[in-house]
């Protein structure tokens, strides 16, 4: 079946403008999670909604970033007046209940020139 | 707070040699932990978990993780490595019972097989 998809996989903005990632979990799915890479790290934990709600928003940096679930399925991650800071890969992931195993999208490059 | 130290961040093995990638966490409750891979071009995937049970976990591809309670650990080992391992090795964990569901990642493992 379909795994968990990301777009776009690549983006490439200006310091100060906004933008928005979106990530389709796999179907059925309750729980969806957001994770930042940077180069030569592993995955740094954002958010994660159990449904339409925010379960835990602790790994947000600043309010800056910000992210929606509203049906319960596609997620958006929003990030306003983007850093140089902000590059990075976006990584989804999704599992089918809450502490189950997470599986992971392909990511969303992010650079900020 | 949760940490995961992942002590070896590049490892080049010949084709066949045995492999052992050392994860250690902080945190003193009720822990799951994880083993993912990331080939090259391609995205993150499960190699193995433990959740309870037997501390010894199998996963695919002839990977095995034992979880050292006293230790604190997690160490990935396979026997004999094929140049299609070459990968790299991110070790996870979350705080069990419910507690949190987030993934605390170490930094990861550069690993490289010559054939």
């Amino acid at each position: 079946g379909a795994g968990v998809s990301q777009t776009p996989s690549n983006k490439v903005t200006e310091k100060g403008k906004y933008v928005e990632l979106r990530c389709d979990p796999i179907s059925g799915h309750t729980a969806l999670y957001w994770y930042r890479q940077s180069l030569g790290q592993g995955p740094e934990f954002l958010i994660y909604f159990q449904g339409t709600g925010a379960a835990d928003d602790s790994g947000l940096p600043n309010d800056r970033f910000f992210a929606v679930r509203p049906e319960g399925s596609v997620s958006t991650l929003k990030i306003q007046r983007t850093e140089r800071g902000d590059s990075a890969v976006y990584l989804c992931a999704s599992s089918l209940m809450e502490a189950d195993t997470q599986y992971f999208g392909p990511g969303t490059r992010l650079t900020v020139l | 707070a949760q940490s995961v130290s992942q002590h070896n961040h590049h490892v080049i093995l010949s084709e066949a040699a045995s492999l052992e990638l050392g994860c250690n966490y902080s945190y003193g409750g009720t822990v799951n932990l994880f083993w993912y891979v990331q080939y090259p071009g391609q995205h993150l995937q499960l190699l193995l978990k433990y959740f309870s049970g037997d501390p010894l976990v199998k996963g695919i591809k002839g990977f095995e993780a034992e979880f050292i309670k006293s230790k604190f650990s997690f160490n990935l080992r396979k026997p004999s490595v094929q140049w299609s391992d070459t990968a790299e090795y991110f070790c996870a964990v979350n705080a069990g019972g419910g507690a949190t569901n987030k993934l605390i990642f170490g930094t990861g493992t550069l690993l490289a097989v010559q054939p």
